[in-house]
C-alpha cells in the first residue's frame, strides 16, 4: 500500500506570495491532518480534515487554510506569506475508525522557504 | 494545559546501551501516547503507542513506561544500535475522533558504534 504523498517536496517564495501544498493519504484513510515543523517551535498542529469537513484547527493566523476533496486528498493554503512561514510542513492520514485516536501515518513533508 | 514536556534534548548512548527519553503531560484528558522516530528528511514513523490503562507495553527493543499519577511516560530503547540514531518525539492526544497530536519538543538521539 502507497504511503502519504506530498507534492512538492521543496518550495522557495517570496514574502507577500500565496503557496498551495498537496496530499494525497493511504487508500482508504479518511482522515487528514497538517503539522508545522519549526526548529524553534517544534511540531504544531494546524488543522484536521474528514470527510471534507474541517474538525480541528490549531491556533495558527486565518492565512492558514486548509480543504479536502471527496477522494480524501487534502490541500493547505498558505496567503500572504512571511519570513515566519518558513517551515517543513507535514500531511498525516489516518483511518479513523471513530471514538478513538488512530495512528497517523506521516508523509516525507513539504520544505518550504520564505525569501 | 496543552503542552507536553520531553528530556533530554539530546542524548549521545554507546551500541548496546539502553536510551531512556523522557516525557510529562500537563492535560489528565490525554489518553494516547505515541512515541515517532523521524530521519533526517523523512516524516515522523509511529515507534510505539499506549493507552492509560496499562502501565508499560514493549515492542521488540521499545518500551513505553506509564506512570498516570505522575503524568509521565517514557521510552527505552534497549539494545541501542546506529541505526537507532534519529530524533525521537512524544506526543499525546485525545482518545476522540479527532486527530490531533500535541508534540514533545523531540531528542536527538546519536548512537555511538
Amino acid at each position: 500500500k502507497a504511503g502519504v504523498t506530498q507534492t512538492p517536496r521543496y518550495l522557495i517564495k517570496t514574502r507577500g506570495q500565496q503557496v498551495t501544498l498537496s496530499c494525497s493519504p493511504i487508500s482508504g484513510h479518511r482522515s487528514v491532518s497538517w503539522y508545522q515543523q519549526t526548529p524553534g517551535q517544534g511540531l504544531q498542529f494546524l488543522f484536521e480534515y474528514f470527510s471534507e469537513t474541517q474538525r480541528n484547527k490549531g491556533n495558527f493566523p486565518g492565512r492558514f487554510s486548509g480543504r479536502q476533496f471527496s477522494n480524501s486528498r487534502s490541500e493547505m493554503n498558505v496567503s500572504t506569506l512571511e519570513l515566519g512561514d518558513s517551515a517543513l510542513y507535514l500531511c498525516a492520514s489516518s483511518f479513523n475508525r471513530g471514538g478513538f485516536a488512530d495512528t497517523q501515518y506521516f508523509g516525507p513533508g513539504t520544505r518550504l522557504t520564505v525569501l | 494545559q496543552q503542552q507536553v514536556k520531553q528530556s533530554p534534548q539530546s542524548l549521545i548512548v554507546q551500541k548496546g546501551g539502553i536510551s531512556i527519553i523522557n516525557c510529562a503531560y500537563e492535560n489528565t484528558a490525554f489518553d494516547y501516547f505515541p512515541w515517532y522516530q523521524q530521519f533526517p528528511g523523512k516524516g515522523p514513523a509511529l515507534l510505539i503507542a499506549i493507552r492509560p490503562d496499562v502501565s508499560e507495553k514493549k515492542e521488540g527493543r521499545f518500551t513505553i513506561s506509564f506512570n498516570k499519577s505522575a503524568k509521565q511516560f517514557s521510552l527505552h530503547i534497549m539494545d541501542s544500535q546506529p541505526g537507532d540514531s534519529a530524533t525521537y518525539f512524544c506526543a499525546a492526544s485525545r482518545d476522540t475522533g479527532f486527530q490531533k497530536l500535541v508534540f514533545g519538543t523531540g531528542t536527538r538521539l546519536l548512537v555511538s558504534p
